[in-house]
C-alpha cells in the first residue's frame, strides 16, 4: 500500500501546453503539499492544504494552481508551461499538529521541451 | 533569516567510517529540526529530528547535536554503510508554522566498500 502516491511519475510536454498532476494520501492525514525539487536537489515548498484549505502558499507564478477536491487529495495544474517548470514535483502529507513528519511520494519528474 | 545552510555539498566516507553533515541557521524562531533522507528516484523520508530542549539525540548509528547558543545542528552517521549513500536535507520549521519546512541545500553522501 502507497501511503502517498502521485501520477504520472514522468511527464514530458512541449513549452506552453498545460499539464496536472494527482496527489492522493491514504495515510488519514489533514494537510497536504507540493514541493519542488530543481536540478541541483533544492527543495522548496509551493503550497499547503489543511482539510481542503489553503494555508501556505509561496511566491509561486500564478500559473500554478493547486486543487484539493478533499483532505486525501491534492492535485497540481500547470498552465502555460515554461523551460523553467523543468523539475521534480513531489507530494507530501502530514497531520497539521504541532511538527509532525511529513511523508512524501516518489514525485513527478516534469520535462518541458 | 528563512534559509538554513547546509554543508558540506557532498561527502566520501569509507565503509565503517563516520559522516557527519552539518547546518546552520539564522531564525531564532524554528523550534524543530529534521533531518530527511533521499535516494534516488524516492521522495525525501524522514530520518530523525530534534528539539531544541535538547542538545542530542540517537536513534541506532544516527545522531543529530544541537547546538542552541551558536544556531548549528549535526548529523552524524556512526559505522556508514555502503546502504547509508543518499542524499541529506536538514531542515527547519516553527511550532504553529502550518509545519512549513525549510530545508538545506542538502548532502550527497557516498559510503565506499
Amino acid at each position: 500500500d502507497t501511503a502517498v502516491s502521485q501520477t504520472p511519475k514522468y511527464l514530458v510536454t512541449q513549452m506552453g501546453n498545460d499539464k496536472s498532476i494527482k496527489c492522493e494520501q491514504n495515510l488519514g492525514h489533514d494537510t497536504m503539499y507540493w514541493y519542488k525539487q530543481d536540478s541541483k536537489k533544492f527543495l522548496k515548498i509551493m503550497f499547503s492544504y489543511n482539510n481542503k484549505e489553503l494555508i501556505i502558499n509561496e511566491t509561486v507564478p500564478n500559473r500554478f494552481s493547486p486543487k484539493s477536491p478533499d483532505k486525501a487529495h491534492l492535485n497540481l495544474h500547470i498552465n502555460s508551461l515554461e523551460l523553467g517548470d523543468s523539475a521534480v514535483y513531489f507530494c507530501a502529507s502530514s497531520q497539521n499538529q504541532g511538527n509532525q513528519p511529513q511523508h512524501f511520494g516518489d514525485g513527478t519528474r516534469l520535462s518541458i521541451l | 533569516q528563512q534559509q538554513v545552510k547546509q554543508s558540506p555539498q557532498s561527502l566520501i566516507v569509507q565503509k565503517g567510517g563516520i559522516s557527519i553533515i552539518n547546518c546552520a541557521y539564522e531564525n531564532t524562531a524554528f523550534d524543530y529540526f529534521p533531518w530527511y533522507q533521499q535516494f534516488p528516484g524516492k521522495g525525501p523520508a524522514l530520518l530523525i529530528a530534534i528539539r531544541p530542549d535538547v542538545s542530542e539525540k540517537k536513534e541506532g548509528r544516527f545522531t543529530i547535536s544541537f547546538n542552541k547558543s551558536a544556531k548549528q545542528f549535526s548529523l552524524h552517521i556512526m559505522d556508514s554503510q555502503p546502504g547509508d549513500s543518499a542524499t541529506y536535507f536538514c531542515a527547519a520549521s516553527v511550532s504553529g508554522g502550518y509545519n512549513k519546512l525549510i530545508f538545506g541545500a542538502g548532502t550527497r553522501l557516498a559510503v565506499h566498500p
